[in-house]
């Protein structure tokens, strides 16, 4: 009953590097979604997918870059890491409904960068 | 635009006291309003949507359209109740809106 799984839990990269963090749902869901959460902040949508092969900008894409090649799979990717991505990153996925339907959430990646 | 504002970051009350954590939502369309509910150490989840009509763990909310609210209440707050709590819109489309959320205590 794994749900949405995002790996890693912890990252501290520096100024400048790249990473990806992963996520993987076995719901069978058509849509995926990536958060960040900052303190205070509520939750702002980075990027977001209503299908394999389908993505979109959210309301904070800039700084990242998403991909969809399966239906299970929504890798965030950072490209020279900046401290104001410092936060914490949350994936989830929802049904054919879309936003109207339940979203389930991953545990959150919580990142630094330094 | 949609947009949620959730006035209060913090709220604090004590237990078996009433609790109100207030939503008010900006869209000029037939919004569809949540309530997602974060405990400590666990996942973000839905406590609840306002098409569903249902009490979950002794909250309601209830839309109205005419003061564009979505305020979730509860008659007497438990401890385990201290939670973040973010109210959500969606106008229908691909794209969930959050507000900043209300940080509840529930003192014993």
């Amino acid at each position: 009953n794994a749900g949405v799984t995002q790996t890693p839990k912890f990252r501290i990269l520096k100024i400048g590097q790249s990473m990806t963090l992963q996520c993987a749902q076995d719901m069978n869901h058509n849509y995926m979604y990536w958060y960040r959460q900052d303190p205070g902040m509520g939750l702002k949508l980075i990027y977001y997918s209503v299908g394999a092969g389908i993505t979109d900008k959210g309301e904070v894409p800039n700084g990242y870059n998403v991909s969809r090649s399966t239906t299970e799979d929504f890798p965030l990717r950072l490209e020279l890491a900046a401290p104001s991505q410092t936060s914490v990153y949350f994936c989830a996925s929802s049904g054919l409904a879309g936003a109207r339907d339940i979203q389930y959430f991953g545990a959150g990646t919580r990142l630094s960068v330094l | 635009a949609q947009r949620v504002t959730q006035p209060e970051k913090l709220l604090s009350v004590f237990k078996g006291a009433p609790v109100e954590l207030k939503c008010n939502y900006s869209y000029s369309g037939s919004p569809e309003l949540f309530w997602y509910v974060q405990y400590s150490r666990q996942r973000l989840q839905l406590l609840l949507r306002h098409i569903s009509r249902e009490s979950i763990k002794g909250f309601t909310a209830d839309l109205n359209k005419g003061e564009t609210s979505f305020h979730l209440k509860k008659p007497f707050a438990q401890e385990e109740d201290s939670a973040m709590y973010y109210c959500a819109l969606t106008s229908g489309g691909s794209r969930l809106t959050f507000g900043e959320g209300t940080q509840l205590t529930v003192n014993p």
